[in-house]
């Protein structure tokens, strides 16, 4: 069973950029069978779908992000970061990896635990 | 972008009541719809698929309908560890987008 785990500061200063790393266990971040996804929450709010990697390279951003997400995958580590760039107090939520294993993509089934970050100088 | 509008906001239902949750979508998204549950502290669980299917593992009181626009979570018994929040989420179009949620509490 495929689980998830985000890493990455608490605690980023405006204007500054935001990377999360999310490692990947009983599951090969190299299958074709699973996109890798970011997915956030601000806080008491709904949830916000914010981009994927797939293990080809190709990726997508939400264009809510306006260009400033970058999704990279580390095979070697059996990871997927994000990085997003010129942070406001906007991106504070709790960000989730998350991923599809049922065979039905685009429904994440599996979900990391959560990582809160708070934009603040 | 494709909204998704749930409905009501809160729902205060007894334990072994029929809950009713309602999603409506900006623009027909097919049967491409899911229902999720979320907890406090946790991250939500995938409940239902494809509008009508449950995910691995979850009850049967849980049933999804629907198609195009209107959707429905209906749990037939609520259960004590049923009284969270609900998400609809779509994957028809880019972005993937959700709903911004249903409290179901205990009336």
């Amino acid at each position: 069973q495929v689980q998830l785990q985000e890493s990455g500061p608490g605690l980023v200063k405006p204007s500054q950029t935001l990377s999360l790393i999310c490692t990947v266990s009983g599951g090969s971040i190299r299958s074709d069978t699973y996109y890798w996804s970011w997915i956030r929450q601000h806080p008491g709010k709904g949830l916000e779908y914010l981009g994927h990697i797939y293990y080809s390279g190709s990726t997508y951003s939400n264009p809510s992000l306006h260009s400033r997400a970058t999704i990279s995958v580390d095979r070697s580590k059996n990871q997927f970061s994000l990085k997003l760039t010129s942070v406001t107090a906007a991106d504070t939520a709790l960000y989730y990896c998350a991923t599809d294993t049922s065979g039905s993509p685009w429904y994440f089934d599996s979900w990391g635990q959560g990582t809160l970050v708070t934009v603040s100088s | 972008e494709i909204v998704l509008t749930q409905s009501p906001a809160t729902l205060s239902l007894s334990p072994g009541e029929r809950a009713t949750l309602s999603c409506r979508a900006s623009q027909s998204v097919g049967s491409f719809l899911a229902w999720y549950q979320q907890k406090p502290g946790q991250a939500p669980r995938l409940l239902i698929f494809d509008a009508s299917n449950r995910a691995t593992g979850i009850p049967a009181r849980f049933s999804g309908s629907g198609s195009g626009t209107d959707f429905t979570l209906t749990i037939s018994s609520l259960e004590p560890e049923d009284f969270a929040l609900y998400y609809c989420q779509q994957r028809n179009y880019w972005p993937r987008t959700f709903g911004q949620g249903t409290k179901v509490e205990i009336k």
